[in-house]
């Protein structure tokens, strides 16, 4: 079975600091899908990015990075810069490539991040 | 609509009422999704719709819980005999074709006290 592994629950750091969420996956398929979510105060889930077990590239999208090792089934997430608006709860998340389970997310249990000025 | 929509945002009920959360996808997404997140549980998968159909129903806790989904569109998660232990936001998610890797859309979720 799947299961995904954030071991820091909570962190804070001070406005400016680089900060990284770490993610530890398992899984049987050699098909699968990795996902970070963001959920502010406000409740609702906000997608923030999707890699396959296929491309290990690293990717950049501005303040945001993320780094993808099969070799440690580790897919980490890192906020350069950290601001104030970043303080939030970060959801790992795992898709094993199963038609009859469609997308279906299994969840780290999340990484509160405080942010403070 | 614009984006997934749940209803109602807030549901306060005695041990032992029966609710129903209703959950509106994104127009033309066919896959649906529901989810729990209790306090120091993270977010736990109930159930997966295709159009009308239930592939994947594993995740439901129990016979109290059940599901349904209309037209394609609209689904309706219900508790019977709730419990105190069912206390949690139930979250509602929908994608567009239900294939593995495809994103997820969330709604802002139901807040589920039960007394």
């Amino acid at each position: 079975a799947q299961k995904v592994t954030q071991a820091q629950t909570e962190i804070s750091v001070v406005e400016k600091e680089d900060v990284t969420l770490d993610c530890v996956y398992e899984t049987r398929d050699t098909t699968y899908y990795l996902f970070w979510y963001k959920q502010p105060p406000s409740g609702e889930l906000v997608f923030l990015i999707r890699r396959n077990s296929f491309d290990e590239q690293n990717e950049i999208s501005g303040r945001y990075s993320w780094n993808f090792q099969k070799s440690t089934s580790s897919f980490n997430f890192t906020i350069t810069a950290s601001q104030v608006v970043d303080s939030a709860v970060y959801f790992c998340a795992l898709s094993e490539g199963r038609e009859t389970s469609g997308s279906r997310l299994t969840f780290g249990e999340g990484t509160q991040l405080t942010v403070n000025p | 609509g614009a984006g997934v929509s749940q209803s109602p945002s807030n549901k306060v009920t005695e041990k032992g009422k029966d609710v129903e959360l209703r959950c509106d996808p994104i127009s033309g997404h066919t896959a649906l999704y529901w989810y729990r997140q209790s306090l120091g549980q993270g977010l736990e998968f109930l159930i997966y719709f295709q159009g009308n159909s239930a592939p994947d129903k594993s995740g439901l806790p129990s016979d109290r819980f059940s599901a349904e989904r209309t037209g394609g569109s609209v689904s309706t998660l219900t508790i019977q005999r709730t419990q105190q232990e069912d206390s949690a936001v139930y979250l509602c998610a929908s994608s567009f074709r239900g294939q593995p890797g495809e994103k997820l859309f969330f709604g802002s979720g139901t807040q589920l006290s039960v007394l």
